[in-house]
């Protein structure tokens, strides 16, 4: 089984200033992606940005940027010039990459809510 | 493309009485999963249906089932209500089973009274 540890429940920052998210993960896989999704005050969940396990290379989407250091399970997730509208709760997620036939599914992690203070 | 779908977006149901949540995922999406949330279990996964077929269920008592139609649509029911299954219903879809990005609907929000 896996699990997914976000450390920090909640996170202030101001306005473009930069915040980064921890996540910590436990796994057997080798094979695996990594998520992570903000739920803003409208509850829509919404992917930020992705990681293969395989990749050795961090992913990147605009400004938000991760740190993934697979051997140190940990995933952390760098918001840059931070804006207003990134206040959510952000949620980190581990996905295996099973089997076809073994079936595969979401580990969430607790959740940290973000603030953005004007 | 039209995002994931659900309805009804708020219920309000009885103790002992039943739902039935629906799903439509994103044209072309084949597959699609259930999620609850709530404050003190974070969200856990309910199951995933592809091609008609339960193809994975997480730790739910046997009151929680659905189904998927041949348009991929997929209904979740609820029956026999406690309050503990008051929550948010998130449904996802995904384009494949080889494909790991999932898209999240807007949940619907049932509260048990």
């Amino acid at each position: 089984a896996q699990t997914v540890t976000q450390s920090q429940p909640e996170m202030s920052v101001q306005e473009a200033e930069t915040v980064t998210l921890s996540c910590t993960y436990d796994t057997s896989e080798s094979n695996y992606y990594l998520f992570w999704y903000k739920q803003p005050p409208s509850r829509q969940m919404i992917l930020v940005i992705r990681q293969e396990a395989y990749k050795q290379q961090n992913a990147t989407e605009n400004r938000f940027s991760v740190n993934f250091q697979k051997a140190a399970k940990s995933f952390s997730l760098k918001i840059s010039d931070s804006q207003l509208g990134d206040t959510a709760m952000y949620f980190c997620a581990f996905w295996p990459r099973l089997k076809e036939t073994s079936g595969s599914r979401l580990t969430f992690g607790e959740g940290t809510q973000l603030t953005v203070n004007p | 493309k039209a995002g994931v779908t659900q309805t009804p977006r708020y219920l309000i149901k009885t103790r002992g009485q039943q739902v039935t949540l629906s799903c439509s995922p994103i044209s072309g999406h084949r597959s699609v999963s259930w999620y609850q949330q709530t404050p003190g279990q974070g969200l856990q996964f309910l199951f995933e249906y592809f091609s008609e077929t339960q193809r994975n269920k997480g730790n739910f008592p046997g009151r929680f089932s659905g189904r998927q139609f041949s348009n991929s649509r997929s209904e979740m029911n609820v029956s026999t209500l406690e309050l503990g299954d008051s929550a948010l219903y998130l449904c996802a879809s995904r384009e494949s089973r080889d494909n790991y990005e999932q898209y999240f609907g807007p949940g619907t929000r049932l509260t048990v009274t």
